[in-house]
């Protein structure tokens, strides 16, 4: 089963408006991963978070990590059409294998 | 830098062909990682490889799958014979030895058994 869940399923907003998407897992982890895959290509590494940040911020990226409720949120900030994308996030334990949640759908509408 | 170079980028074959995927990592990487996605089952790791050994190979399906890293800069999944269910997006990704470090994915190979 998928250590990592995203919620919603699907968004979508329109250009300017804030994204947030939730991820909630299940075990211990060391860090917190977000990717974004765009439609036909590969997934693009957008942020870390380690096991002990509480927010971590990079442009118009802001993630969130609450440890005692295995769960991490994605703000996108002012979000334009170019993000419309999956986004995943992926959990770290032990070792180097990232579990990957099922990925939430974004559409920027302009 | 050419990023994670996958081969071919679209398969399409027949029920009990053998296909092989391949992969080029980014110089000077040394863990490989081989995903599949599909629509039901999402984004799931098959195997990996530490300096060309493989270290966890428990997301393999069946024994029809098989992988190899001969060196550093190539690896390969095999499956044979292939069949309809094996049709996804199989991507690799390649990370520096740390256990905080991204993973950069290839751009996939979109396979398709008939």
């Amino acid at each position: 089963s998928q250590q990592g869940e995203e919620d919603p399923q699907a968004l979508s907003i329109q250009e300017g408006e804030n994204a947030t998407m939730n991820c909630s897992y299940k075990t211990s982890i060391n860090n917190l991963q977000w990717y974004r895959q765009n439609s036909g290509r590969g997934l693009v590494h957008l942020i870390l978070i380690r096991s002990n940040e509480r927010e971590k911020h990079s442009g118009r990226l802001r993630v969130t990590l609450d440890t005692s409720k295995k769960s991490s949120s994605l703000l996108i900030t002012a979000s334009r059409a170019a993000d419309t994308a999956s986004y995943f996030c992926a959990t770290r334990a032990a070792g180097n294998k990232l579990t990957f949640g099922g990925g939430t759908r974004v559409l920027v509408k302009p | 830098d050419a990023g994670v170079i996958q081969s071919p980028r679209h398969e399409v074959t027949e029920m009990g062909q053998e296909v092989t995927l391949r992969c080029k990592p980014i110089s000077g990487h040394d863990y490989l990682f081989w995903y599949r996605q599909t629509m039901m089952r999402g984004l799931e790791l098959l195997i990996y490889f530490n300096n060309n050994v493989p270290i966890d190979d428990s997301g393999m399906p069946e024994d029809r799958f098989s992988a190899k890293m001969p060196n550093a800069s190539f690896s390969t999944l095999k499956i044979q014979p292939s069949e309809p269910r094996d049709s996804a997006v199989y991507f690799c990704a390649s990370s520096l030895a740390s256990t905080m470090n991204e993973q950069f994915f290839g751009p996939g190979t979109r396979l398709t058994v008939l």
